[in-house]
């Protein structure tokens, strides 16, 4: 139980596109899901919270618009980059928040993102 | 404010070794969780144990340990006759209670290299 996967796991794209990385429960339902950038050999740094069903809550210091958070249902939650530069390359993991089970987050596999 | 310090970087041992992880933590909270989550090399976390404030008694889970002390606001972690597969980084984490949001507050990680 509490799968959450991550697609896609790796992406390449050139300096000013657009990049969708979806987050997904895959058995449980999460009516909050929070996103996370850790760069090389670094802890995980919170970027938002995305509440189903309402906008996102995001970090100081984190640009809304650049980072763009739909959390459409209780199963699913995008990122997106918009006008992607060379130093948006990371690493963005999500995670999600079981609702029957309020206390721990479980971690999808990450998705590498390198803009050229 | 809270804050998880994990004062080791890195530690080598050779596997069979015991080795303890550290885990420092500060909150103003009366009631919190205390995770462990491991990082292989693939990179996707995995949620090893969550540990709420009521709850001092120690854990055991086959070669995994953990030592909870309030009065020294530490949660170490220990694994017993280590294996080369528990080469990782692992992530110590807090988060406050019941509380709106539950964000995970990570601490920097420790790298630990088992060496066959």
């Amino acid at each position: 139980g509490a799968v959450v996967s991550q697609h896609p796991s790796r992406v390449i794209c050139k300096s000013g596109t657009s990049v969708k990385i979806e987050c997904r429960s895959l058995d449980f339902q999460a009516t909050t899901m929070f996103w996370y950038r850790q760069f090389p050999k670094q802890s995980l740094m919170l970027m938002a919270t995305s509440n189903e069903g309402s906008k996102a809550t995001y970090e100081q210091g984190v640009e809304k618009d650049k980072f763009l958070i739909n959390h459409a249902s209780l199963t699913l939650s995008t990122l997106t980059v918009t006008s992607a530069h060379p130093e948006d390359s990371s690493f963005y993991i999500c995670s999600a928040r079981d609702a029957g089970r309020l206390d721990t987050q479980y971690f999808g596999p990450g998705t590498r993102l390198t803009v050229l | 404010a809270q804050k998880v310090t994990q004062a080791q970087t890195e530690i080598s041992v050779v596997e069979k070794e015991d080795v303890t992880l550290d885990c420092v933590y500060e909150t103003r909270d009366t009631t919190y969780y205390l995770f462990w989550y491991k990082q292989p090399p693939s990179g996707e976390l995995v949620f090893l144990i969550r540990r709420n404030s009521f709850d001092e008694q120690n854990e055991i889970s086959g070669r995994y340990s953990w030592n909870f002390q309030k009065s020294t606001s530490s949660f170490n972690f220990t694994i017993t006759a280590s294996q080369v597969v528990d080469s990782a980084v692992y992530f110590c984490a807090l988060s406050n209670y019941g509380g709106a949001t539950n964000k995970l507050i990570f601490g920097t990680g420790t790298l630990l290299a088992v060496q066959p």
